[in-house]
Formats: structure tokens, C-alpha cells, sequence
């Protein structure tokens, strides 16, 4: 079982709806990101939260709006997507460091899907 | 320019027929190259990070291996649930470079 949590595990959304996605870590991790997968691709970066802070945004459209209300969770809050959005959606937390350092821990995934 | 290639893009193997997964890398100033397993619809699991020319780790019927050009990935005696996507993700001196995975099917 992964130590990352995400919730849900699928969300079906229209373009015109608001939904969120948590991730969660008791690793006492100081580090998480959010990642977007498309199928049969890498890994791409969202966004970065070291100690709290946003400390790296990918150059992502404002309609996916990222918080970390503590340390041990993760939003991405999500928005006025399009359908080019739907994809699996990663969680991952790692020790201080961006992930430069130590290894990466993901979630499974909430596979969204844009109608 | 900094980039990671894994190859080959898939390779299916008969149950106990050894082989290798490569990942090539240029990237400046190696902070961490990383292994990761990934099953259908789940998220990567790491499996093993190395830091400089020389190392090697070793996990079950995996091992890893490191120069300053690329970082090999065998497979000994593989079973059916090795089956998975293989990636590897380079750490620079700024970001993390993850390559295409290498698509691993091994066939009872």
C-alpha cells in the first residue's frame, strides 16, 4: 500500500464545474508536488510546495490552483477545465530538497476525466 | 541541453530470460539518477537512486547500475509480475528529468 494518499480515485467533471483533489503524506515529508500523466507518457511537473510554500510553478493555466494547508496535505483545486485536461493526476512528497536529492513517493492517482 | 532516453521503448521477454533496460542521460551536474516501476493506473514505485559512476544497487531479481553516461537496469530471471513500465528520472543541478519508460511484458 502507498504511504500517499490521493482522493478520489476517479472524478468525471464537466467543463464548467468545480471540484478538488486531495493527496495526503504522514512520512513527515517536507515536500510535494502535484504531476499530470498522460497515457503511455512521463510524469509532467505541476507544481512544487517545500515547508508550505510554492516554491515551483510549471507555467500551469490558472484554472488548476494548487494549496498545501499543511504540511501533510495537498490540494489542487480545479476549474474551467477542458478536455485536454483529462488525465491521471499525481501526488507525490518527498524529504526537503525538490526531489533533487531523495526519491519521490507518489500516490495512485485520481484519474480525471473532462466532459 | 540537459535530456534522459530509455530504451528500448518495450520489450517482452519469455519468463526467466534475463535482460537489460538502459537510460542515457547528459545532464549537468548529476544530483541523483532514480528508478521507478509503474503498473497500469497506479503511480510510480520507487525502486532504487544512485549518486555517482560506479554504483550499483540490487533489489530481488533487479539490479542498477550507474556510469557517467547511463544507468543500466537488469532483470534476472524475470516473472510475469515484473511486467510493468520501467522509468527512469535524472535529478540536475536544477530539475528532475523523468525519460518515457521502457513497457516490460514478460510472457508465461
Amino acid at each position: 500500500d502507498t504511504e500517499v494518499t490521493q482522493t478520489p480515485k476517479h472524478l468525471v467533471m464537466g467543463m464548467t464545474n468545480k471540484k478538488s483533489l486531495k493527496c495526503e503524506q504522514h512520512m513527515g515529508h517536507r515536500a510535494m508536488y502535484w504531476y499530470k500523466q498522460k497515457a503511455k507518457k512521463p510524469p509532467e511537473l505541476m507544481f512544487v510546495y517545500s515547508y508550505e510554500k510554492l516554491s515551483i510553478n510549471e507555467s500551469v493555466p490558472s484554472r488548476f490552483s494548487p494549496e498545501c494547508p499543511n504540511s501533510s496535505l495537498l490540494n489542487l483545486h480545479l476549474h474551467a477545465l477542458q478536455p485536454e485536461d483529462s488525465a491521471l493526476y499525481l501526488c507525490a512528497s518527498s524529504q526537503a530538497g525538490q526531489g533533487l536529492y531523495s526519491p519521490l513517493h507518489f500516490g495512485n492517482g485520481t484519474r480525471l476525466t473532462v466532459t | 541541453e540537459d535530456q534522459v532516453t530509455q530504451s528500448p521503448e518495450a520489450l517482452r521477454l519469455q519468463e526467466g530470460e534475463s535482460s537489460s533496460l538502459n537510460c542515457s542521460y547528459t545532464v549537468s551536474g548529476l544530483r541523483g539518477l532514480f528508478w521507478y516501476r509503474q503498473d497500469p493506473g497506479k503511480g510510480p514505485e520507487f525502486l532504487f537512486t544512485l549518486y555517482s559512476a560506479g554504483e550499483e544497487k540490487e533489489k530481488e531479481r533487479l539490479k542498477a547500475t550507474l556510469t557517467k553516461k547511463e544507468s543500466f537496469l537488469h532483470i534476472t530471471a524475470p516473472k510475469p509480475e515484473d511486467s510493468a513500465t520501467y522509468l527512469c528520472a535524472v535529478a540536475g543541478a536544477n530539475n528532475l528529468f523523468f525519460g518515457t519508460g521502457t513497457r516490460l511484458t514478460v510472457i508465461p
